[in-house]
């Protein structure tokens, strides 16, 4: 399972960092992906960090204000989110990747995401 | 033009077949990655329920199945449910992007 944290109310221009936590799959085998959702809207892909936490890809509207990171040994990825702006108002979702020590681009498995309010 | 465009809504009566289509464009659907679905009910997160175009995750029922061709694909559900009132979501990767792609996706409501 998945299970994020570190979600909160922030002002605008300020910074959080979420969390999410892995479990029951070698969390050292699969990349990892954090994916959004505003209230009361539809998806929207935000970040993904590879296996071995080398490559890390990021949406446009995120790209330079947040940065993701991966620590295998806690089964942890994190996304470090600074500059945040009213617009980054949504429930994020923690995301696993299928592929094994592949990129597959689709995921199996989601956490029940934390809400980031920007206001 | 990326992004991948869904209708808002779709309704069926319970035990007919509905379709949701899905439209993008060369970047995406069109360069060959495969596309997925994801069905997410009032309140949950979302759950994948169709990956690579047409293949069900253990556990799927098979009612629901899905296809592509070109730049689009579609998911059918036949012998629709009250339990299968929910979102439902196409995504795949986008080469322009670098990155993955949602669907603007579609309510199904089970009359």
């Amino acid at each position: 399972q998945l299970v994020e944290s570190g979600g909160g109310v922030v002002q605008p221009g300020g910074s959080l960092r979420l969390s999410c936590v892995a479990s029951g799959f070698t969390f050292s085998s699969f990349g990892m992906h954090w994916v959004r959702q505003a209230p009361g809207k539809g998806l929207e892909w935000v970040a993904f960090i590879d296996y071995g936490g080398n490559d890390k890809y990021f949406a446009d509207s995120v790209k330079g204000r947040l940065t993701i990171a991966r620590d295998s040994s806690k089964n942890t990825v994190s996304l470090q989110m600074s500059s945040l702006r009213v617009d980054d108002t949504a429930v994020y979702y923690c995301a696993k990747d299928t592929g094994n020590y592949k990129f597959s681009w689709y995921f199996d498995l989601w956490g029940r995401g934390t809400l980031v309010t920007v206001s | 033009q990326s992004g991948l465009t869904q209708p808002p809504s779709v309704s069926g009566a319970p035990g007919q077949r509905v379709t949701l289509s899905c439209t993008g464009s060369i970047s995406n659907i069109g360069s060959g990655y495969g596309v997925h679905w994801y069905q997410q009910l009032p309140g949950t997160a979302p759950k994948l329920l169709i990956y690579n175009n047409n293949n069900r995750p253990s556990g799927v029922p098979d009612r629901f199945s899905g296809s592509k061709s070109g730049s689009s694909a579609s998911l059918a559900i036949t012998g629709l449910q009250a339990e299968d009132e929910a979102d439902y979501y196409c995504q795949t990767y986008d080469t322009s992007l670098s990155g993955s792609v949602f669907g603007t996706g579609t309510k199904v409501t089970v009359l």
